[in-house]
């Protein structure tokens, strides 16, 4: 039982474009969402992070949205670049820390940015 | 580099056989997790040590176990291996089991293949 989706396994897109990336979840108690990217024979890195009590955060060119009543994330970048091409994994928790706290990952997404 | 260690990068081992994946946390990181990435699945949470005490379990097999030592660098056995348990293998740290989940630090990872 997935409960972390990511339902596309691919996105290309041209270099000064906005990719978009989204993510579904099923389990409610899920709190705080993540994603993390990955590059080949490296390990995952913490990329950007979202409460349950917000809608939206941002990072420079990174932008998460929740839409918790549609069980629904997705990681925005604009504009996106030739480095941002990666593996991009969405993954959420019931709680910032403590027990509850271990991470469910979807299967990630490839995105590539073509120059 | 993350500075979480993990050796060795690949494996590759016959059905039935036993394996050792070591992984060294980054320095003061108390806590250690393993997390497995197969073709089909996205990254799973197997388990979890802080201390050298195991502090929380998830998708792990009955055939795998691991330990944290009091160097506090931790281990994960696999034995009785199939070819279904050939995956990738991530060790990720953080400081302590209160830390926020954004603050593991993944290692890159041993490819393991049984064949």
């Amino acid at each position: 039982d997935q409960q972390v989706k990511q339902n596309s396994p691919s996105l290309s897109v041209q270099e000064g474009r906005i990719s978009i990336l989204n993510c579904d979840y099923t389990n409610s108690m899920f709190d705080y969402f993540l994603w993390y990217k990955k590059y080949p024979a490296e390990g995952p890195t913490f990329l950007i992070s979202i409460s349950s009590i917000k809608d939206k955060n941002e990072d420079g060119r990174f932008t998460v949205f929740l839409n918790k009543s549609a069980k629904h994330l997705s990681l925005h970048i604009v504009p996106s670049q030739p480095g941002d091409s990666a593996v991009y994994f969405c993954a959420a928790s019931g709680s910032t820390t403590g027990a509850n706290s271990k991470l469910t990952f979807g299967k990630g997404i490839t995105l590539s940015v073509r120059p | 580099d993350s500075g979480v260690t993990q050796t060795p990068k690949h494996l590759i081992t016959a059905t039935g056989q036993r394996v050792t994946l070591r992984c060294s946390p980054r320095s003061g990181d108390l806590s250690v997790y393993w997390y497995q990435q197969s073709l089909d699945q996205g990254l799973q949470f197997l388990i979890q040590y802080y201390n050298g005490e195991e502090r929380a379990k998830g998708n792990i097999l009955e055939r795998f176990s691991a330990q944290q030592f009091p160097d506090l660098h931790s281990e994960l056995n696999l034995s009785s291996l199939e070819l279904g348990d050939s995956a990738l293998y991530f060790c990720a740290s953080s400081f302590s089991p209160g830390t926020s989940v954004d603050e593991q630090f993944f290692g890159p990872g041993t490819r393991l293949t049984v064949l």
